[in-house]
């Protein structure tokens, strides 16, 4: 069954360097999402990606963050100069086409700021 | 806003005993609801969903109706099993406003024999 895959499981960074997740979405899927969740609170929504730009993005995602899909299977968000409020679980989701409302999931990549 | 708000876990039932999850929103439009489920390791799997009023979803023996009445989208289960430890999450997707989910915080479902 197809499914969307993300490296690392777990990322452990020094505050202030830069980290990239990596996401490879289904690939069929043409519609792909960033979410996170920092521990003991709700999975929040960071920012939607639809033929190669970004089409909604929250509050959160503010300009230490960008995502790109730089090449045809990857899908990657970048989180630059990381602060330790960063460390989350970061969940990649993709979806076949924006009218779909069923979003698949990855496993996340839990991203510790130390 | 739009919010989901979800019953504090753990819940620790045993095996066979039958479970409720209470789940509610708060909705600027008409939303369509969902529940997803994450087992130890895995990323979120879609459980089942319901898009107007009084719909009811349905999957793996778990159910939830959409109450507008109530605002409501309780995930209920008759005899739940060991293997469906997990955490449980309840979402929304307001029709027209994007494909965000919305999630509530995540309710942490351990069954023991």
């Amino acid at each position: 069954e197809p499914e969307v895959t993300q490296t690392p499981s777990h990322q452990v960074t020094q505050m202030g360097q830069e980290v990239i997740l990596r996401c490879v979405p289904i690939s069929n899927h043409l519609y792909f999402y960033w979410y996170r969740q920092i521990l003991g609170q709700k999975v929040e929504f960071l920012v939607s990606f639809y033929n190669n730009e970004i089409s909604e993005k929250s509050e959160i995602f503010d300009d230490q963050f960008s995502v790109e899909r730089p090449d045809g299977s990857n899908f990657t968000l970048k989180i630059r100069s990381t602060k330790l409020e960063d460390s989350a679980m970061y969940f990649c989701a993709s979806s076949e086409n924006p009218a779909s409302t069923e979003a698949f999931f990855g496993q996340g990549t839990r991203l510790t700021v130390v | 806003g739009n919010s989901v708000t979800q019953m504090e876990g753990p819940v620790t039932l045993s095996e066979e005993a039958f479970l409720t999850i209470n789940c509610t929103y708060t909705a600027t439009g008409y939303p369509s609801l969902f529940w997803y489920v994450q087992y130890p390791g895995e990323g979120l799997q879609l459980l089942l969903k319901a898009t107007k009023a009084d719909d009811k979803g349905s999957n793996k023996g778990f159910e939830a109706t959409y109450r507008k009445e109530t605002t409501s989208f309780h995930l209920e289960k008759g005899s739940v099993q060991v293997s469906d430890s997990a955490v449980y999450f309840c979402a929304l997707i307001l029709t027209g406003g994007g494909n965000k989910l919305t999630f509530g915080t995540g309710t942490q479902l351990k069954v023991e024999l």
